[in-house]
């Protein structure tokens, strides 16, 4: 069955350290992979999207590699700030055919450390 | 836009009682989706509409659960008769038309049954 797989510890950094967090899938060819920033008590918010012909997409401080080969995404926070702690979802969306269905991963959480 | 609305915020009931959740999308997105999320299971996606029209219904748990979108700016989730292992927060989002297009979630109704 398809299966995605976030570390469910949560992560702990210091400030100004670089976070990288994990996301692996298992039977599943996804057309794109979503990361999503999750708060408490408020819905996830879309941070970056990238295609699986592409192996790398940057937005600011945040940078999300993607290895179909591996089946497995890395998100990235370069210079952490405490605002950084959150929940990090990762999401893959199969190809399309007028299909939209999104699979979340559990999430990880993160605690950048003043 | 005020983004994706959902109401109420937070629902406490008593098993066997019947629970409406609302939603009102972002103007002009074609698709809206219902998710429940829980600790142990995550970010679930119920169904999703597009253009009003129920497409993917796979992820209801059961016949307690029933959806509805009689128009382009207003669904419901309502769960009847709702029991305790139902209590969780369940989001609503939309988004545009394109592939590319990325959803947009409101901030949840949290759903407690007692």
């Amino acid at each position: 069955s398809q299966k995605i797989e976030q570390n469910s510890e949560a992560l702990n950094i210091q400030e100004g350290k670089t976070a990288t967090l994990t996301c692996n899938y298992t039977n599943y060819s996804p057309a794109y992979l979503q990361w999503y920033r999750q708060d408490p008590g408020r819905g996830p918010v879309f941070l970056l999207l990238i295609r699986e012909n592409e192996k790398e997409k940057r937005k600011e401080r945040l940078k999300v590699t993607f290895d179909t080969t591996l089946k497995q995404s890395l998100f990235h926070i370069t210079a952490s700030q405490p605002a950084d702690s959150a929940t990090y979802l990762c999401a893959l969306e199969p190809h399309s055919g007028g299909y939209q269905k999104v699979t979340f991963g559990t999430g990880t959480k993160l605690q950048v450390i003043p | 836009d005020a983004g994706v609305i959902q109401s109420p915020r937070h629902e406490v009931t008593e098993m066997g009682q019947e629970v409406t959740l609302r939603c009102k999308p972002i103007s002009g997105h074609d698709y809206l989706f219902w998710y429940r999320q829980t600790m142990m299971r995550g970010l679930e996606l119920l169904i999703y509409f597009n253009n009003n029209v129920p497409i993917d219904d796979s992820g209801m748990p059961e016949d307690r659960f029933s959806a509805k979108m009689p128009n382009a700016s207003f669904s419901t989730l309502k769960i009847q008769p709702s029991e305790p292992r139902d209590s969780a927060v369940y989001f609503c989002a939309s988004r545009g038309l394109s592939s590319t297009d990325t959803q947009y979630f409101g901030p949840g109704t949290r759903l407690t049954v007692l």
